[in-house]
């Protein structure tokens, strides 16, 4: 099966930088990816790691370690409409996505 | 912009009765998933399907669950006698690929009493 681990709940002031961790546990393994979910909000989708490496989609950029079974995701110049929940999510099987714990993020003025 | 809808919004219903969720997936999409998010947990994966065919599903996913795709368009999910855990929000999600963006319909809330 899969696991996933992220923290809970970070806190970060409006316009710093802020990184989310995410640890996996997966038989199968075929990309790592990040979705957003405002509170009472469907998730969307923020970006999709296969590879190891760094991946930038403007202000968030997403990093995969496979040898280490862990990734990030990174927010910079935070707004106040970046408060949210953020969930990594692994690809683990033929057609499985298995999502995270959840990370509420609170930004602060 | 194509989208994923879902009906109902929101569904209220007496434990035991069956329940039928619908979901319109974005038109030339392959591949579907059913997720749950109980409020204010994770969101959990249920099943996922192609090809007219469940592809993957989770131990959640039990006997009291369905899945069915009756014509090309519409895509859903039943139960059939409901339990007060299965009060959830339930999320549909297509994708043209194996890899990448699953996008996902508002949901459906369902209230078991």
């Amino acid at each position: 099966g899969q696991s996933l681990e992220q923290p809970s709940e970070v806190t970060a002031v409006e316009g710093a930088i802020v990184q989310i961790n995410c640890t996996y546990q997966t038989s199968g393994f075929y990309g790592l990816s990040w979705y957003q979910q405002h509170d009472g909000g469907a998730p969307t989708f923020l970006s999709y790691n296969a590879l190891d490496g760094l991946e930038e989609t403007g202000r968030f950029s997403s990093f995969l370690s496979r040898s280490d079974s862990y990734g990030y995701l990174l927010l910079q110049e935070l707004q106040m409409k970046d408060s949210a929940s953020y969930f990594c999510a692994v690809h683990g099987g033929y057609q499985k996505v298995t999502f995270g714990t959840g990370t509420k993020l609170q930004v602060i003025p | 912009e194509p989208e994923v809808t879902q009906t109902p919004s929101h569904q209220v219903t007496q434990m035991g009765q069956e329940v039928i969720l619908r979901c319109v997936p974005i038109s030339n999409h392959l591949y579907f998933y059913w997720y749950r998010q109980i409020l204010g947990q994770k969101v959990e994966f249920l099943v996922s399907f192609y090809n007219n065919e469940i592809s993957e599903k989770s131990e959640i996913f039990d006997d009291q669950f369905s899945v069915e795709r009756p014509d090309g368009s519409n895509f859903t999910l039943k139960i059939r006698s409901t339990k007060l855990e299965d009060s959830a929000m339930y999320f549909c999600a297509s994708t043209d690929s194996l890899t990448g963006e699953l996008f996902f319909g508002e949901g459906s809330r369902l209230t078991v009493l």
